[in-house]
C-alpha cells in the first residue's frame, strides 16, 4: 500500500523561507510530485521530481530522496498570495493514479 | 487554451438517487482522471482513462463508474448516493508530454451535497 505523510499545518513569516517535509512509503515509485491548492480552488501544479536531487523553480525548491523516502518542498521569500495548502503526491505505476497525503495548510503572516 | 471544464459546478441530491458529472479536457489531452475531495480523506484518486479506456481504477464501490469518449470527455456515474459521498469531485487531465509524469491540470470540481 501507499502511505503519505506531511504536517497538517505550519505558519511562517513574509519573506522568509520555509521547508515542507513529506515522507512516503510506497509499494512502487514513478514520481513525486507537489501541487498547490489556494482554498475553494484546484490544484496546480508545482514540481515533479523522479530522481534525487533537487529541482529549483524560481522561488519554489523540490528535493527528493528515493532511498529514504523523503521529499520537502523549499518556499523562498514568501508572499501572502502563497498561503494555501500544499500537498504532496506519489505515482506508484504507469499513467496518472496519484497517491496524495493529506496536504500541509501554509499560514504566511506580515 | 481553455482549461478543464467540469459541469455542474454544484448540485444537490437526496440518498438513493444517482448522479453524473461531466469534465471536457483541455484540448489535445487524452487522459483524464477523476479525484474525490473531502475534508477528512483528502485527495483519493477514483479512476483515470486514456484513449476511451479504463487505464486505473481506485479504491471506490462499483456505485462510482466512469467512461471516456472518443473526443476525450468524460463522465463520472455515482448511483445509489450515500451522505459520505458528499464531496468535491475533481477531474484532471494531463497532456500527451506529461501522460506519465503525474502533472495534472485540474478543473474547478463539482461539488456535490448528499442529503
Amino acid at each position: 500500500g501507499q502511505n503519505i505523510d506531511q504536517p497538517t499545518e505550519m505558519t511562517a513569516t513574509e519573506g522568509a523561507i520555509v521547508q515542507i517535509n513529506c515522507t512516503y512509503q510506497t509499494s512502487g515509485f514513478n514520481g513525486l510530485f507537489w501541487y498547490q491548492q489556494h482554498a475553494g480552488e484546484a490544484p496546480t501544479f508545482l514540481s515533479y521530481n523522479v530522481l534525487d536531487g533537487l529541482e529549483e523553480k524560481g522561488r519554489f525548491s523540490s528535493f527528493l530522496s528515493r532511498s529514504k523516502g523523503y521529499s520537502y518542498l523549499l518556499l523562498k521569500e514568501l508572499q501572502m498570495k502563497d498561503s494555501a495548502s500544499y500537498l504532496c503526491a506519489t505515482n506508484n505505476n504507469a499513467g496518472n493514479m496519484l497517491t496524495f497525503g493529506g496536504g500541509t495548510r501554509l499560514m504566511v503572516k506580515p | 487554451k481553455a482549461g478543464v471544464t467540469q459541469t455542474p459546478r454544484y448540485l444537490i441530491k437526496t440518498r438513493g438517487q444517482q448522479v453524473t458529472l461531466s469534465c471536457s479536457p483541455i484540448s489535445g489531452h487524452r487522459s483524464v482522471s477523476w479525484y474525490q475531495q473531502t475534508p477528512g480523506q483528502g485527495l483519493q484518486f477514483l479512476f483515470e482513462y486514456f484513449s476511451e479506456t479504463q487505464r486505473n481504477k481506485g479504491n471506490f464501490p462499483g456505485r462510482f463508474s466512469g467512461r471516456q469518449f472518443s473526443n476525450s470527455r468524460s463522465e463520472m456515474n455515482v448511483s445509489t448516493l450515500e451522505l459520505g459521498d458528499s464531496a468535491l469531485y475533481l477531474c484532471a487531465s494531463s497532456s500527451p508530454a506529461g501522460v506519465n509524469t503525474g502533472e495534472l491540470f485540474f478543473g474547478e470540481g463539482s461539488r456535490l451535497t448528499v442529503l
